[in-house]
């Protein structure tokens, strides 16, 4: 079955300094991938999402990069916020379109 | 407009007992998903409903089940709980089966069976 991995587990920024969250996926036939976000208690939040047709899309501070020759997925934080502080999730839409496949996640730590 | 609603927001069972969550998918949403998510690890497919009808399932016993009611609500029900069934669960929903489109979360049910 499908697999998503992340790299990092557990990364810490500055306040104000930029993030990247990456991701590794298995399955080269996937092409639908979103990124969410999960605070503590609560369930996980759309963020951003891309098309395997795209390398690129952007949102208000985030950036997402698909690299599919590596089957590579990374989220861009620009000048994160304390409020970024959560763990991140990739999800992948499996080949039959009717699931998504999560990797473990990463908790993201600002610093003040 | 109200997002995707979960209830019970926490439930406590005992072993062997059988369980009922409901979703209510956002407004104009015919896709219903459910996950279930153990602490520090990704949430896991359970299923998905559109229109009512199985659309898609994960690799669960058959004592996970669920259905879509008319309105696009839906329920999941665990039967004969275990240990390991204690978990938070979450329903997502989308416009439409497929297509690309956004899949939102619930806050989620907190379920502890002891």
């Amino acid at each position: 079955g499908e697999s998503v991995g992340l790299h990092l587990p557990t990364l810490s920024v500055q306040e104000g300094d930029n993030s990247i969250i990456n991701c590794a996926y298995s399955n080269s036939a996937s092409d639908y991938f979103i990124w969410y976000k999960q605070e503590s208690g609560k369930g996980p939040q759309f963020i951003i999402d891309i098309r395997s047709n795209m390398d690129k899309r952007q949102g208000q501070r985030v950036t997402v990069l698909l690299n599919k020759t590596v089957k590579h997925l990374s989220l861009q934080i620009a000048a994160t916020q304390p409020g970024d502080s959560a763990v991140y999730f990739c999800a992948e839409r499996g080949y039959n379109f009717n699931k998504f496949y999560f990797g473990s996640g990463t908790k993201l730590n600002v610093k003040p | 407009d109200a997002g995707v609603t979960q209830s019970p927001t926490h439930l406590i069972k005992t072993r062997g007992q059988h369980v009922t969550l409901r979703c209510s998918p956002i407004s104009g949403h015919k896709s219903v998903s459910w996950y279930q998510q153990v602490l520090g690890q990704g949430p896991q497919f359970i299923f998905q409903y559109y229109e009512k009808e199985e659309r898609g399932r994960g690799n669960f016993p058959d004592r996970f089940s669920a259905r879509q009611f008319p309105n696009y609500s839906s329920e999941l029900n665990v039967n004969a709980l275990l240990l390991g069934d204690s978990a938070l669960y979450l329903c997502a929903s989308s416009k439409g089966l497929a297509g690309g489109d956004e899949q939102y979360f619930g806050p989620g049910t907190r379920l502890t069976v002891t």
